[in-house]
């Protein structure tokens, strides 16, 4: 089974900041590595998928990179209506998750 | 697209429960799609996956108790959950499936299984 690590697990950072977050495969992933956004009590959305590929109407201050094994989102420049909880998704090989990171404003 | 759970409650140990997830927005039948569960120890996990031709994989916590199935006619997708344990608590989603991965989800139903 491939597990997913996702760090942090909590950022704090203020508006206009950049933000990155990571996420570290136990195996090769190829580029199958997807984003999502929760806002509290909200579904899940894709922000990016097959690492770099931006969601049609996301924000274009979000972004996708890696290859292989090492993967990150970054926010160019954090705004209000980005707090939420961040996951990340492998789908080569059946579906894991990272364990997400809660992103606050500071 | 949109996807709606329903079917959630409370249930004893060892009972069983149907979830159901009404889908529409989109041609039902040409996808497959997901259940999702979400704790807030544990996070996210997957938990089945069913093809646009009915074919069925399961992640082996479920293995044997749960059945997903799924009425291309009705545009609905079912989580049949049988022998249920009190780690089976939890959010559940449904979800799409292409070649993106997993693209729209559902609100989500809780299931509590406690006594």
């Amino acid at each position: 089974d491939i597990q997913m690590t996702q760090s942090p697990s909590f950022l704090s950072a203020s508006v206009g900041d950049r933000v990155t977050i990571n996420c570290k495969a136990s195996q090769n992933i190829n580029r199958y590595l997807n984003w999502y956004q929760q806002k509290l009590g909200d579904a899940p959305k894709l922000l990016i998928y097959n690492t770099n590929s931006l969601q049609t109407g996301i924000p274009s201050r979000f972004s996708g990179s890696g290859s292989g094994t090492d993967f990150t989102l970054t926010i160019s420049s954090l705004q209000p209506e980005d707090v939420a909880t961040y996951f990340c998704l492998q789908h080569n090989s059946w579906w894991t998750f990272g364990g997400g990171t809660k992103v606050e404003l500071k | 697209v949109q996807l709606i759970e329903s079917g959630g409650g409370l249930v004893q140990p060892g009972k069983s429960l149907k979830l159901s997830c009404s889908a529409s927005g989109f041609t039902f039948s040409s996808y497959g799609m997901h259940w999702i569960r979400q704790t807030p120890g544990k996070g996210l996990d997957w938990v089945s996956h069913i093809t646009s031709s009915s074919g069925t994989v399961y992640a082996d916590a479920v293995k044997g108790r749960f059945t997903i199935s799924r009425d291309n006619a009705n545009n609905t997708l079912y989580l049949q959950l049988s022998s249920l344990k009190s780690e089976d608590t939890a959010i559940y989603y449904c979800a799409r499936s292409n070649n993106m991965g997993i693209d729209y989800w559902g609100q989500g139903v809780m299931v509590t299984v406690s006594s």
